[in-house]
């Protein structure tokens, strides 16, 4: 099994629709949570940390369930800027640092 | 100006070569990082460093060597490159402390292509 596990898409959805992403990770002991955006041949970039109550940044909310070790992402009125590939990403805190896992990514096209 | 810097940002060499990629950064980070990302397998991390006198092996660590030149200097090589490390390769930064918050900050990737 995956450590971090995510649907790779890609979601096709009209601009102005709701659109979530799932993703499972499989260490408990993992500590904190996080999506990153990449765009084409870009690098990532930190979209949200994921909080263990939940949050939200303006149209993004972030959930994470820790008894099913979930997380997922919430988009509310998809714009075409959206259109990304999603990474979920999970830390574990290692003996002299934080170790990220990448999932593989799930691709967002926002259509006109 | 860009925190985090790569050279080359793309690079077709032959099986067999040496090659080495760089990274610079001026976020006066201590920590390193470099990820290679090939389709369908997320970023996988190749070896990171901690402080210059600190390089630690990632999960896919053979066939690649790194030095720490200085704190804004981490350099990845490839002593003897084979077409399976055609991929995309990513530098990364963060900041001190075991915080679970810590955000990596990456740059903006070399694209390697071994014929």
């Amino acid at each position: 099994r995956k450590e971090v596990e995510q649907d790779p898409g890609p979601f096709n959805v009209p601009e102005g629709a709701t659109v979530a992403f799932n993703c499972t990770y499989s260490n408990s002991a993992s500590q904190s949570f996080f999506w990153y955006r990449q765009d084409c041949r870009k690098e990532p970039k930190l979209l949200m940390s994921v909080y263990s109550s939940g949050n939200e940044d303006g149209r993004f909310t972030a959930q994470l369930n820790r008894a099913s070790q979930y997380i997922s992402l919430l988009i509310r009125d998809s714009k075409l800027s959206d259109s990304a590939t999603y990474l979920c990403v999970v830390n574990s805190v290692t003996g002299g640092g934080n170790k990220l896992t990448f999932g593989t990514g799930t691709q967002l096209k926002v259509e006109l | 100006d860009a925190d985090v810097t790569q050279t080359p940002r793309n690079r077709i060499t032959k099986t067999g070569k040496r090659i080495m990629l760089e990274c610079s950064q001026t976020k006066g980070h201590d920590r390193m990082y470099w990820y290679r990302q090939d389709p369908g397998l997320g970023l996988r991390l190749i070896y990171y460093s901690f402080d210059v006198k600190d390089i630690n092996k990632g999960e896919i660590s053979d066939g690649y060597s790194v030095s720490r030149q200085a704190q804004a200097k981490f350099s990845l090589s490839l002593e003897s490159a084979i077409p399976n490390q055609t991929a995309l390769y990513f530098c990364a930064t963060s900041g001190e402390g075991q915080g679970p918050y810590n955000e990596q900050f990456f740059g903006p990737g070399t694209r390697l292509t071994v014929l």
